[in-house]
Order: C-alpha cells, then sequence, then structure tokens
C-alpha cells in the first residue's frame, strides 16, 4: 500500500492565525487526496474531496475560504486553517488514492490546538 | 439513525480470546473497509472487501452483502490488538467513504 505522511504531526497555535498541514503521498500517485476532520470521540467527518490540479469539492458545512486545499501534484496535497479559532481543534487526516474507486490509504494525522 | 452502525461501542477482553466487531449498514456499498485508529490517532486500513472473506493474520473480515452485514475477527487476541475499529463504507454513487463509530478494542494482559 501506499505510504502518507502529514507534517507537523502537532500544532499548537493562537486564534486568528493561520495553519498549513501538508500531506504527502511518499511512493505513490494519488489522483485522489480527501481530508478529514475528528473531534474527540466522535468518527471522521469527510471535510473535502481533491482531484489533482482541481479545485477541491467541499463537503456541506465546510467553509471553502476557511479550509483552504491545495493539490498542485500526485504527491502533495495541503490544508490550510485560515483565522484558526479554538473551535477549529481538532484531528485532522488525509487520504489518498489513485483513483476515484481505489482503495484509501490513510496519513497519521495532525493533531491542532488553537489556544 | 446512521448510515453505519458498529457494535458493540466498547469491548474488553482477556489476552488469548476470539473477538468478532459487527458492523451493519443501510446504503448500498460498491466496498467496505475496515480500519484500525491506534491511541495516537494513526489510522491503518485494515481491510477493503465487497463480497466473502479475507483473512490477514489473526484478523479476518467477512461481509454479507444481502443483509448488508459486515464482522471483523481477531483470533487469540493481544494486548496490542487495543485500538479502536473503525467500519467504512464507499457508497455506490462515488468514492466518499462513511464512518461507523468505531469499537474501542481493550484486551487485558
Amino acid at each position: 500500500g501506499a505510504v502518507v505522511s502529514q507534517h507537523p504531526s502537532r500544532v499548537i497555535c493562537k486564534s486568528g492565525t493561520s495553519v498549513k498541514i501538508e500531506c504527502r503521498s511518499l511512493d505513490f500517485q494519488a489522483t485522489t487526496m480527501f481530508w478529514y476532520r475528528q473531534f474527540p470521540k466522535q468518527s471522521l467527518m469527510l471535510m473535502a474531496t481533491s482531484n489533482e490540479g482541481s479545485k477541491a469539492t467541499y463537503e456541506q458545512g465546510v467553509e471553502k475560504d476557511k479550509f483552504l486545499i491545495n493539490h498542485a501534484s500526485l504527491t502533495l496535497s495541503t490544508l490550510t486553517v485560515t483565522s484558526a479559532h479554538p473551535e477549529d481543534s481538532s484531528f485532522y487526516i488525509c487520504s489518498v488514492s489513485g483513483d476515484s474507486t481505489d482503495t484509501q490509504y490513510f496519513g497519521p494525522g495532525t493533531r491542532l490546538t488553537v489556544l | 439513525k446512521n448510515e453505519v452502525e458498529q457494535s458493540p461501542q466498547n469491548l474488553t477482553a482477556q489476552e488469548g480470546e476470539f473477538i468478532t466487531i459487527n458492523c451493519s449498514y443501510s446504503v448500498g456499498i460498491s466496498a467496505l473497509h475496515w480500519l484500525q485508529q491506534h491511541p495516537g490517532g494513526g489510522i491503518v486500513s485494515l481491510f477493503m472487501l465487497s463480497s466473502g472473506k479475507k483473512k490477514h493474520g489473526r484478523l479476518i473480515a467477512t461481509i454479507n452483502i444481502q443483509e448488508k452485514h459486515s464482522s471483523l475477527h481477531i483470533t487469540a487476541s493481544h494486548p496490542r490488538d487495543s485500538a479502536v475499529y473503525i467500519c467504512a463504507v464507499e457508497e455506490t454513487s462515488g468514492s466518499r467513504l462513511t464512518f461507523g463509530e468505531g469499537t474501542q478494542l481493550t484486551v487485558n494482559p
């Protein structure tokens, strides 16, 4: 399977700042990348789906101007949380797949804490 | 009612016991995934299946498409199996995954 990394693994920031999270597919051409959010003791919730070179498709209730997703290459996608607030504190996980019907390989996640 | 329901929510077992986690879903699917989430949060994909049964080491996953039900079995459980096990379905309408709420498994030595 694919090896997926995320950076940083943990980040603490002040309210109002922006945070960028990277998701890299180390050995796999990831035509599709998914971003999930997981609040404590809850299941993963899909935030958005991005295809390389295209704009991301956001799930209902996810603000695209707040959660900026860039999928510029087959090995890198970034999620930028703009003007972060304490309620954005969560565990953010990316996954990659080769195409829309392939299995998904998950990154290790990034824990964001907004003070 | 959630589209994907898992049972039990919490499970405590003694080392060596046979463990079963169940997943029921209500939508049409093209595949079902079993995931393992470690205490630190990292997620590992254990199985993806669309029919029948798959085995990997001490783990066995089965699915019954007609009954919309899947089970994950762990034989000879070990404390290192302690984790959250998540069932996720891939709907036939696309690749989007819908997740169950997870089963917290604790295996005591």
